[in-house]
Parts: structure tokens; sequence; C-alpha cells
């Protein structure tokens, strides 16, 4: 089946710096990726839509320059939190669907847990 | 107004016996597919099973079913002879239209295997 795959798993950084989270669609090109956040006990809430090879567009609320989305390839989306802060602590997860139609599901990676210290 | 709602925060079910977690959803649109996940404690999300709007027959898959009633914009999932391995995070999502556009969760819901 498909396989998102998510980089790294798990982050700790000191606050103002930045990180980088890497997704990789492993066996099909996605020419869109999601990006979701969850706080603990809490469910996922849309952050961005990662278009390739144009602007990725955020929810509102979230700050576009604060999270920055790069879609270079078919098979390659980044999330760099600039600046972190502790209350950018949190679970990142990534997602693409496979196949166009309406009832497609998405497949998620494994998330990226980040602390900030 | 919340698009996809699941009102039990935590719910428990003896081993080998069936459970119910309930969904439902607000859409003015009439194409919508509706997924369930499952998120163990490690973060995955595991995709279980969907039910399109037009489908006719209720979703299954393996010990997964959706009992979809669409007048009452439900889509409950039952899960038959639950197994330890089933405690986790049960997450009920929907997707509005036919182009690629992302999910909406609800809440979820924490299920707890019980011996």
């Amino acid at each position: 089946g498909a396989v998102v795959s998510q980089h790294p798993s798990r982050v700790i950084c000191k606050s103002g710096t930045s990180v980088k989270i890497e997704c990789r669609s492993l066996d099909f090109q996605a020419t869109t990726m999601f990006w979701y956040r969850q706080f603990p006990k809490k469910s996922l809430m849309l952050m961005a839509t990662s278009n390739e090879g144009s602007k990725a567009t955020y929810e509102q609320g979230v700050e576009k320059d604060k999270f920055l989305i790069n879609h270079a390839s078919l098979t390659l989306s980044t999330l760099t939190v600039t600046s972190a802060h502790p209350e950018d602590s949190s679970f990142y997860i990534c997602s693409a669907r496979e196949r166009q139609g309406a009832y497609s599901p998405l497949h998620f990676g494994n998330g990226t847990r980040l602390t900030v210290t | 107004a919340q698009k996809i709602t699941q009102t039990q925060p935590g719910m428990f079910v003896q081993e080998k016996e069936a459970v119910t977690l309930d969904c439902t959803y607000d859409t003015s649109d009439p194409s919508y597919g509706l997924f369930w996940y499952k998120q163990p404690s490690s973060g995955e999300m595991i995709f279980l099973i969907y039910q399109g709007s037009y489908d006719q027959q209720n979703a299954t898959e393996g010990r997964y079913s959706l009992n979809f009633q669409k007048a009452r914009k439900s889509a409950n999932l039952v899960i038959s002879a639950s197994q330890l391995g089933d405690s986790a995070m049960y997450f009920c999502a929907m997707r509005e239209g036919t182009g690629n556009t992302p999910l909406v969760f609800g809440k979820g819901t924490r299920l707890s295997v019980i011996a």
C-alpha cells in the first residue's frame, strides 16, 4: 500500500532555533500534501495544504512566516518551524492521497513530536 | 458549527465483545466521503474504513463495519470481537466534494478494551 515517510520522528530543540520536518511519498507521486498539528489528547487540526510547484495554502490562524512549507518535488514536502518557541511544541503529521477520487483515503506519515525547550 | 461530532470521549468494551463508536457529520455537499482512522499511542494514523455518500451499502472491512445512516447524517463505526490491540484513539473524518481536499476530523473517542 501507499506509504508516507516522515522524518524526524522526534526532535527537541532550543527556543529560537528552526526545525525542518520532511514528508515523503515513497511509492507514489503527491502533487498535494496536507500538514496537520495535534496537541496532546486533541484532534488533528489542518495547518496547510502543500502544493507541488506553488505556494502553500494556510488555514486561518496559521502563521505562514512561522511555518514555512516547501513542496519542491512530487514526492517531498517540508515544514520548517522557524524561531521555535515552547508553544510550538506539538505533534506534526503530514499526509497525502495516493489516488484522485472522492473516496481515496489520506495516508499519513508517522508524525514528528516537536519539543521546544 | 462542527463538521464532525464524536460525542463519546471514552469507551470501554470487554474483550471479544462488539462496540459502536458514534459519529455524526454536517455538510450540504451531496458528494462526500466518511473515514475512520485509528491512532494508537505511538501516534501513527491508521486508515480503517470509508463510506461514500452515494454508496448504497454499508462499508465493511474485516472486523470493522460502518453503520451509515444518511438521513440522520451518522456514520458509526462498529468493531466486532474486540481485541486488546484495539485500544486506541479513533477518529471519524469527512471529506467534502470530489477534489483533492483535506479531511476534517472529529475530536476522537478513546477506546479501551478490557480483558
